[in-house]
């Protein structure tokens, strides 16, 4: 099956600070990746959708200058929390969608942790 | 509104015995509905998909339109089928999903 990944795994930050984490295709190209923040014992809640070459878009109440997204190629999309504060301190997952089957792949997650 | 339900947050069962977990739908048009597995610390991993009307790992799933559901069975739990269990809804022609609360299967020995 198709494979994601995520970057890091997990971080730990202080309050104020900037973190990038990476999700990436390994073995196909996705033009669509999906952003997601899935809180303790809690589903998961799309935050944005990114698309290569274009800007993101965003879910109701998600903050775009909060949470930056860039889909720069086919394989590689990054989301940055700016500035941030320990209520951001989540679990965020990436998915990739497989076109050849209409299905969103999952990566690992990546848990960040705001002091 | 699209909306998925899954009404139990656990569901306690002992080896060998039956299984269905839950799920209901609100969507105005026509649904496309999947099942997820998230295994103990691993990542989410899609289980079944209606439209493919296919077994996985000896679970099942039948869309029922009239009702209004997607509950996921399967006859006879084993205790490696332990996880949280997702039910989602694709939202439209984007492939956005929206997802159900999640249902944690705990197979007893």
């Amino acid at each position: 099956g198709a494979v994601v990944s995520q970057h890091p795994s997990w971080v730990i930050c202080k309050s104020g600070t900037s973190v990038k984490i990476e999700c990436r295709s390994l073995d196909f190209q996705a033009t669509t990746m999906f952003w997601y923040r899935q809180f303790p014992k809690q589903s998961l809640m799309l935050m944005a959708t990114s698309n290569e070459g274009s800007k993101a878009t965003y879910e109701q109440g998600v903050e775009k200058d909060k949470f930056l997204i860039n889909h720069a190629s086919l394989t590689l999309s990054t989301l940055t929390v700016t500035s941030a504060h320990p209520e951001d301190s989540s679990f965020y997952i990436c998915s990739a969608l497989f076109t050849g089957e209409f299905t969103q792949y999952f990566g690992p997650g990546t848990r960040l942790t705001v002091l | 509104a699209q909306r998925v339900t899954q009404p139990e947050k656990l569901l306690s069962v002992f080896k060998g015995a039956p299984v269905e977990l839950k799920c209901n739908y609100s969507y105005s048009g026509s649904p496309e509905l999947f099942w997820y597995v998230q295994y103990s610390r691993q990542r989410l991993q899609l289980l079944l998909r209606h439209i493919s009307r296919e077994s996985i790992k000896g679970f099942t799933a039948d869309l029922n339109k009239g009702e209004t559901s997607f509950h996921l069975k399967k006859p006879f739990a084993q205790e490696e089928d332990s996880a949280m269990y997702y039910c989602a809804l694709r939202r439209d022609s984007s492939y956005k999903l929206i997802f159900g609360s999640g249902t944690r299967l705990l197979v007893r020995p």
